[in-house]
């Protein structure tokens, strides 16, 4: 049963910086890379970013360029990914969801960050 | 790289079929076979229901079906049961190596 366990919610201040944990069964960590995806309330699903399955190399969508970073961790299965300078429009769900580069196909329960003065 | 383009909504009856499409570019949709569904129902993550164009993942009924012409993808239920009512999301690698996902479209079930 692959298992994609993430963080709890966060509030957080404009400006500041949010990291969200996504811990993932043995089986599944060291073969899959890992994708990052969010939903706004009432929106559709926005792509992040990926990271490979060494870690040593993410990708990120092109409007978050310089205010996130994936990184993962292998001796304790887990992804992380950090979102800087956090402004209202980055309230979302956050999603991490294992796959290959091109689809996804077990996701996370999902992470609300809310971003509020 | 600018979303891929879905339809807000369709409907359909019960036993029915409906065909969602998805419009990208040359660049995305058109230029790889990459494109897969994912089906969300409220509250919910989403869940895979086609990758690479046409192939269903274990446990996904052969309801669903998915097809590619030129620039634009489509997802076709067939046998149109309560249980599909969801919002429905296409996504393509694209040639930036990223993926890109469309608007999504809510499917009504009459």
């Amino acid at each position: 049963q692959v298992q994609l366990v993430q963080s709890g919610a966060e509030v957080k201040k404009p400006g500041a910086s949010v990291k969200i944990s996504c811990r993932a069964s043995a089986s599944t960590f060291s073969t899959y890379y890992m994708h990052w995806v969010r939903q706004a309330p009432g929106h559709g699903l926005e792509w992040m970013g990926i990271i490979d399955p060494s870690g040593d190399t993410a990708i990120y969508a092109q409007r978050l360029q310089g205010r996130v970073t994936m990184t993962r961790d292998t001796s304790t299965s887990t992804v992380f990914m950090e979102l800087s300078s956090l402004r209202s429009e980055d309230t979302a769900v956050y999603y991490c969801a294992r796959g290959v580069r091109n689809w996804v196909d077990y996701w996370g329960q999902g992470t609300l960050v809310t971003v509020s003065s | 790289q600018s979303a891929l383009t879905q339809p807000a909504s369709v409907s359909g009856s019960p036993g029915q079929s409906v065909t969602i499409s998805c419009t990208g570019t040359s660049s995305d949709v058109g230029g790889y076979n990459y494109v897969s569904w994912y089906q969300q129902h409220p509250g919910k993550a989403p869940k895979l229901m086609i990758y690479d164009v046409t192939n269903r993942p274990s446990g996904i009924s052969n309801r669903f079906s998915g097809s590619k012409s030129g620039n634009t993808a489509s997802l076709t239920i067939s046998g149109l049961q309560a249980e599909d009512e969801a919002d429905y999301y296409c996504s393509s690698y694209t040639s930036s190596n990223i993926l890109v996902f469309g608007g999504g479209t809510k499917l009504t079930v009459l």
